[in-house]
């Protein structure tokens, strides 16, 4: 059973306000990353962290910021929500090049 | 650059019938290989993975898949579908040891009764 957790599971919102999506691992895992689905496409990796004060961007541009000041929480950031932001983002996490595991995702809707 | 191709973007099969998932990627070396379900609503499991060894892997929930180096592909498979794994399929690589999964875009499993 996985041990991550994400919250809001729905937002809906309107342009121009800032979010953030929270996300936490119970186990421990040194890696997480945040991903970008749309229906029929593939997962597209937006942020990811290899430890504490680790941050990088991923291959897909994005306009959210990460933060990861504690090993078992990892919030993405919208500072100004706009319609091309509505998505599913989806939180894992991993140790070391094990299993990743996933929270239920983070439906946004902006309006 | 590594890619995974699903080239299935549905399938439809009757349930008890049996499932072969294709997917292909596109990397120099023998990557390691996943293959992920997502039910509804639902964040993405991990069925089974291939890092080395034994080409033929078994996963959970009765599926199976085969890695062939010759066609770069490494397709799912399971002998009789139920209801229940009515879902999307993720087929995923990870290469050069930098800990990011390719993704392929998917293909969703569709049981007929």
């Amino acid at each position: 059973e996985a041990d991550i957790y994400q919250t809001p599971r729905y937002l809906v919102i309107g342009t121009g306000k800032k979010i953030t999506l929270e996300c936490s691992q119970t186990m421990g895992h040194d890696k997480m990353y945040w991903y970008q689905q749309d229906p029929g496409m593939e997962l597209h990796l937006i942020h990811y962290s290899y430890g504490v004060n680790s941050t990088e961007k991923g291959d897909l541009s994005s306009e959210s910021t990460v933060s990861r000041i504690r090993t078992e929480h990892f919030p993405l950031t919208l500072e100004s929500a706009r319609p091309s932001h509505t998505s599913q983002y989806l939180c894992a996490s991993r140790w070391g090049a094990g299993e990743l595991f996933f929270g239920e995702g983070s439906r946004l809707t902006v309006l | 650059a590594q890619s995974v191709t699903q080239p299935d973007i549905h399938i439809t099969v009757s349930e008890g019938a049996s499932l072969e998932l294709r997917c292909n990627y596109s990397y120099g070396a023998t990557p390691y290989l996943f293959w992920y379900v997502q039910s509804p609503g639902q964040g993405l499991q991990l069925l089974l993975k291939y890092f080395s060894g034994d080409t033929l892997v078994q996963g959970i929930k009765g599926f199976e898949a085969e890695f062939k180096r010759s066609q770069s592909s490494f397709n799912l498979r399971k002998p009789s579908v139920h209801w229940s794994d009515a879902a999307e399929y993720f087929c995923a690589v990870e290469a050069d040891s930098n800990y990011q999964l390719i993704w392929g875009a998917g293909t969703k499993l569709i049981i007929k009764p």
